[in-house]
Formats: C-alpha cells, sequence, structure tokens
C-alpha cells in the first residue's frame, strides 16, 4: 500500500470524452507531481506544483489540465484524448524544497483511449 | 543532469545478495543519487538516496564511491518479491524532477 491514492485505477475513455484522475496525499507534501508512463519505458515527468502553484509544465499538450484544489488534492483534467495517450498516470508527492526530498508514488491510473 | 548507465537485467537467487551497480562519471557534487524500483503493475517505490556518504535503510544499503562517479545498491538478502525494474537516477540539489532511465530489471529466482 502507497500513501498515496489514486483514483480510479482503471479508465476506458473515447476520444470525445471529458474525464478527471484524482490523487491524494495526507503526508503535508507541499510539491505534487503528474508523470506518464508508457508500456515497457520508464516514466516521464508532466507537471510539477508546488505550493499549490503550477512551477513545471513539461511541454504537455492542452488536452491534460492539471490542478491543484488544495495541498492534499491533485487532479489532471483530460479531454479529447488519443489513442496515443494510453498509458500509466502516475502521481507523486514530496516535501518542497532541495534535492534530498524523496518522491513517493501512488500505483497510477491506468488509461485506455478508445 | 548527470546520466546513469546500469545493465539492462540481472538474476539473483533468493537468500542470496543482489548487487545492483550504477554508473553516473558527470555527476556534479550537488547532485544526489537516487534509487526506485518498480514492481509490476505498481508505481515506482522510494529505496533509498545519498550524496556522499554510503547509507543503509530497513530495504537496502546505497554503496558510492569515493570520487562518486558510480554506486551499487545492495539488497542484503534478495526474495522473490524484489524481482522489479531498478532505477538509479541522479538528481540536482535544486530539481524537482526524477529523470528515469531505462533501469535494471533483476529477477529472484527460487
Amino acid at each position: 500500500d502507497t500513501e498515496v491514492t489514486q483514483t480510479p485505477k482503471h479508465l476506458v475513455m473515447g476520444m470525445t470524452n471529458k474525464k478527471s484522475l484524482k490523487c491524494e496525499q495526507h503526508m503535508g507534501h507541499r510539491a505534487m507531481y503528474w508523470y506518464k508512463q508508457k508500456a515497457k519505458k520508464p516514466p516521464e515527468l508532466m507537471f510539477v506544483y508546488s505550493y499549490e502553484k503550477l512551477s513545471i509544465n513539461e511541454s504537455v499538450p492542452s488536452r491534460f489540465s492539471p490542478e491543484c484544489p488544495n495541498s492534499s488534492l491533485l487532479n489532471l483534467h483530460l479531454h479529447a484524448l488519443q489513442p496515443e495517450d494510453s498509458a500509466l498516470y502516475l502521481c507523486a508527492s514530496s516535501q518542497v524544497g532541495q534535492g534530498n526530498r524523496p518522491q513517493h508514488f501512488g500505483d497510477g491510473t491506468r488509461l485506455s483511449i478508445l | 543532469d548527470a546520466k546513469t548507465t546500469q545493465p539492462p537485467s540481472m538474476d539473483c537467487a533468493e537468500g542470496r545478495a543482489a548487487n545492483l551497480p550504477c554508473n553516473h562519471s558527470t555527476i556534479s557534487g550537488n547532485e544526489y543519487v537516487y534509487w526506485y524500483r518498480q514492481i509490476h503493475s505498481q508505481g515506482p517505490q522510494y529505496i533509498i538516496h545519498g550524496l556522499k556518504n554510503n547509507e543503509t535503510n530497513e530495504m537496502a544499503s546505497l554503496i558510492i564511491t569515493e570520487d562518486r562517479k558510480s554506486s551499487t545498491l545492495i539488497l542484503p538478502h534478495a526474495t522473490l518479491r524484489d524481482t522489479a525494474v531498478y532505477y538509479c537516477i541522479v538528481r540536482p540539489n535544486s530539481g524537482y524532477a526524477l529523470n528515469f532511465g531505462k533501469g535494471t530489471s533483476l529477477l529472484v529466482t527460487p
């Protein structure tokens, strides 16, 4: 079990649907992250939030829209996705600060686009 | 960020020590060495990290060479549940991102 909870665990959606992925942590971490992981590839950073403000966007297409409504929650809103967006979406959190702050990951949402 | 080089795969017999090497010859003085693992169908799990000194916790030991150009993750008594992909990551002191490489796929056999 991880201390970062992601819902849903699996999601199948059509290209015209709108859905949201949710992430929650109660470790008091003020940095939260979204990563994308394609099959048999390592995770790749998408977004970083620090103190509920977006601090890094790794040139992610606008059909992915992150939101951090409070210090415990992180959402990823999805709209008009493409089949190549099918992947495992991972959320992580950490203390803010220097590089000496491990990130803790959830088990991800496995997304399939039809 | 400094690059890392890891063998693509390794085998280890159950109960024996698993020693996973990582080369990071371009590491700079303010960069940490992190180790994560990912068991199939789960998210990456933090194992250990260090800057200069060797580190040990309940999961593993991290041995960093004096010149910091390489490190070894040691799982002292490997079990079947340690079968996973192990990622060695060099992370700057001021950076947020974890830049995962290809990792080492460790197979622990009975």
